[in-house]
């Protein structure tokens, strides 16, 4: 069985500045797939990033960042230029398939200082 | 494009009764996912519907059950409920060869 580790209960950032939320997984798979969601207090979870395993060049999408290490089995997300709107609940997750069940992490409560 | 509906927002039940959550899928979409997420924790997988079966479940009891229709909506019932079934249920569903998973905006329930 997959498991997601997020050992960040919480983390706190001066708006502007840069953050990383760090992520471990434990799979038996060698095919697989990594998320990042942001859940807000509004509960919808919001995809942020995705890694798929098989790729070597970590995936960013603008502010948004990964340190994919696969033989390490770690997983952290890296936000740039932090701003107020980012403050959520931020979960990784695992999918052996695309489209199968995830499995996720505990979460880490991120907050940005104004 | 409509995104993922659930409803109803709220409920509240009693111990011991039964209640159906439901959700409608993205347009295109013909998978759809159901979790649960306790106060203070990530989502627990409960099941999976595609084509209008099961296609995978978690470690939920048989009082959990779901259905999925022919427009790909879907049904989550539980039966007999306890103090422990209160949470977040969260319904996702993706598409035929999607990676990504997209998510309602949850049922709050809560069981007393």
């Amino acid at each position: 069985a997959q498991t997601v580790t997020q050992s960040q209960p919480e983390m706190s950032v001066q708006e502007a500045e840069t953050v990383t939320l760090s992520c471990t997984y434990d799979t038996s798979e060698s095919d697989y797939y990594l998320f990042w969601y942001k859940q807000p207090p509004s509960r919808q979870m919001i995809l942020v990033i995705r890694q798929e395993a098989y790729k070597q060049q970590n995936a960013t999408e603008n502010r948004f960042s990964v340190n994919f290490q696969k033989a390490a089995k770690s997983f952290s997300l890296k936000i740039s230029d932090s701003q107020l709107g980012d403050a959520a609940m931020y979960f990784c997750a695992f999918s052996p398939l695309a489209g199968e069940k995830l499995t996720f992490g505990t979460g880490t409560r991120l907050t940005i200082i104004p | 494009e409509t995104g993922v509906t659930q409803s109803p927002t709220h409920l509240i039940k009693t111990r011991g009764q039964q209640v159906t959550l439901r959700c409608s899928s993205q347009s295109g979409h013909n998978t759809v996912s159901w979790y649960q997420q306790a106060l203070g924790q990530g989502p627990q997988f409960i099941f999976q519907y595609y084509r209008e079966e099961e296609n995978g479940r978690g470690n939920f009891p048989p009082r959990f059950s779901g259905l999925q229709f022919p427009n790909y909506s879907s049904e989550l019932n539980v039966n007999a409920l306890e103090l422990d079934d209160s949470a977040l249920y969260l319904c996702a569903s993706s598409r035929p060869d999607g990676v990504e998973q997209f998510f309602g905006p949850g049922t709050r329930l809560t069981v007393l």
